[in-house]
């Protein structure tokens, strides 16, 4: 089983909507979480952090359920700059990032 | 102020031969780590150092090494190359204690091999 789980995708959605991803971690050590953003074969960029009480910035917000072991991102109102893969991250005590599969998001006009 | 670089950009290799990645790390931070990214997949930790030693490892073979100059810059070595190490591969760099100052985390634009 891998430590970070996604859903591959794709969502398509439509401008404008309303989309939400989840992912789930297996090591209960894990001491951080991040969501990533890449677009396509280029360098991963950090999106956001996450925090169990819940971080918003702008049109995201993500959250972290320690208790089910799940982080989710939520993007609202959602753009066509959006189009992109989404990477659910933990960071352990060993100092490495450990990275999920990615979700392929893609916005359509 | 220069991000962090990588070279080559592009590379292609056969199996079996022997190839060296370069980094050097955005000015001020010491520590930087390698991922390997295999298409369709997310990146997966290969080893991090610092004070020119490597301080954590993930699961990859011991054809992965690599090295950590004076100047903090690094080098990825993977010797006898594998059709599978086709991928692209990120430096990250970043300040001492990865875990306080995630947010100060950097990735290279990566260097993507080809092994034929």
């Amino acid at each position: 089983r891998k430590e970070v789980e996604q859903d591959p995708g794709p969502f398509n959605v439509p401008e404008g909507a309303t989309v939400a991803f989840n992912c789930t971690y297996s090591n209960s050590a894990s001491q951080s979480f991040f969501w990533y953003r890449q677009d396509c074969r280029k360098e991963p960029k950090l999106l956001m952090s996450v925090y169990s009480s819940g971080n918003e910035d702008g049109r995201f917000t993500a959250q972290l359920n320690r208790a089910s072991q799940y982080i989710s991102l939520l993007i609202r109102d959602s753009k066509l700059s959006d189009s992109a893969t989404y990477l659910c991250v933990g960071l352990t005590g060993r100092r490495a990032l450990t990275f999920g599969s990615g979700t392929r998001l893609q916005v359509q006009p | 102020d220069a991000g962090v670089t990588q070279s080559p950009t592009h590379l292609i290799k056969t199996r079996g031969q022997q190839v060296t990645l370069r980094c050097s790390p955005k000015s001020g931070h010491d520590t930087v780590s390698w991922y390997q990214q295999a298409l369709g997949q997310g990146p997966q930790f290969i080893f991090q150092y610092y004070e020119e030693e490597e301080r954590q490892r993930g699961n990859f073979p011991d054809r992965f090494s690599g090295h950590q100059f004076p100047n903090y810059s690094s080098e990825l070595n993977v010797n006898a190359l594998l059709l599978g190490d086709s991928a692209l591969y990120l430096c990250a760099s970043s300040e001492t204690g990865l875990g306080l100052t995630h947010e100060k985390l950097f990735f290279g634009s990566g260097t993507q091999l080809s092994v034929l």
